[in-house]
């Protein structure tokens, strides 16, 4: 198993681009999360889903978008990148009580 | 709503010093508390988690926290850190209906030789 698996890595936009960061978990989980990181604000959430077919937002989804179309999958876009938005973005995947993290996506806007 | 409290945001200690960092939360209910671990440039690893029962906790490495639901407190303690402890520490608590984790800020913890 992959477990949760996020792509790019490493991502440079210029203001009022858009992009996709990519998230695939290979464990069958319903629950999946997007978070942020901020340095000193630890982790927030901004997107959520409990199953295909199903998001919400979580605490600062303003700038993003979700879909969950499957089970693996649960791309968030950033629609007009601004430079707010630069910060280190983690997927993850929860079985019972317990999250599942991806390696993370580190994105800068300029 | 719920919140998750760290007030240590930058610990340094010595090779075999003891730790403990401190970690509150704001609900009386029923709550889930976890630590997560994240070493230099990697994703977050689960050091241990309380659900119900034995409120003192043992995790991965050494680590161990206690829950005192009195205070509303689940602090990480290790006897004796190495230098490979050096990482970010974060506290993180469910309440209620457990869809959404919330995490403390963190706190860095740099062991030095």
């Amino acid at each position: 198993n992959a477990g949760v698996t996020q792509t790019p890595k490493f991502r440079i936009l210029k203001i009022g681009q858009s992009m996709t960061l990519q998230c695939a978990q290979d464990m069958n989980h319903n629950y999946m999360y997007w978070y942020r990181q901020d340095p000193g604000m630890g982790l927030k959430l901004i997107y959520y889903s409990v199953g295909a077919g199903i998001t919400d937002k979580g605490e600062v989804p303003n700038g993003y978008n979700v879909s969950r179309s499957t089970t693996e999958d649960f791309p968030l876009r950033l629609e007009l990148a601004a430079p707010s938005q630069t910060s280190v973005y983690f997927c993850a995947s929860k079985l019972g009580r317990e999250l599942f993290f991806g390696e993370g996506s580190r994105l800068t806007v300029l | 709503a719920q919140s998750v409290s760290q007030h240590n945001h930058h610990v340094i200690l010595s090779e075999a010093a003891s730790l403990e960092l401190g970690c509150n939360y704001s609900y009386g209910g029923t709550v889930n508390l976890f630590w997560y671990v994240q070493y230099p440039g990697q994703h977050l690893q689960l050091l241990l988690k309380y659900f119900s029962g034995d409120p003192l906790v043992k995790g991965i490495k050494g680590f161990e926290a206690e829950f005192i639901k009195s205070k509303f407190s689940f602090n990480l303690r290790k006897p004796s850190v190495q230098w490979s402890d050096t990482a970010e520490y974060f506290c993180a608590a469910y309440t209620g209906t457990a869809s959404k984790l919330t995490f403390g800020t963190g706190t860095r913890l740099q062991v030095t030789l």
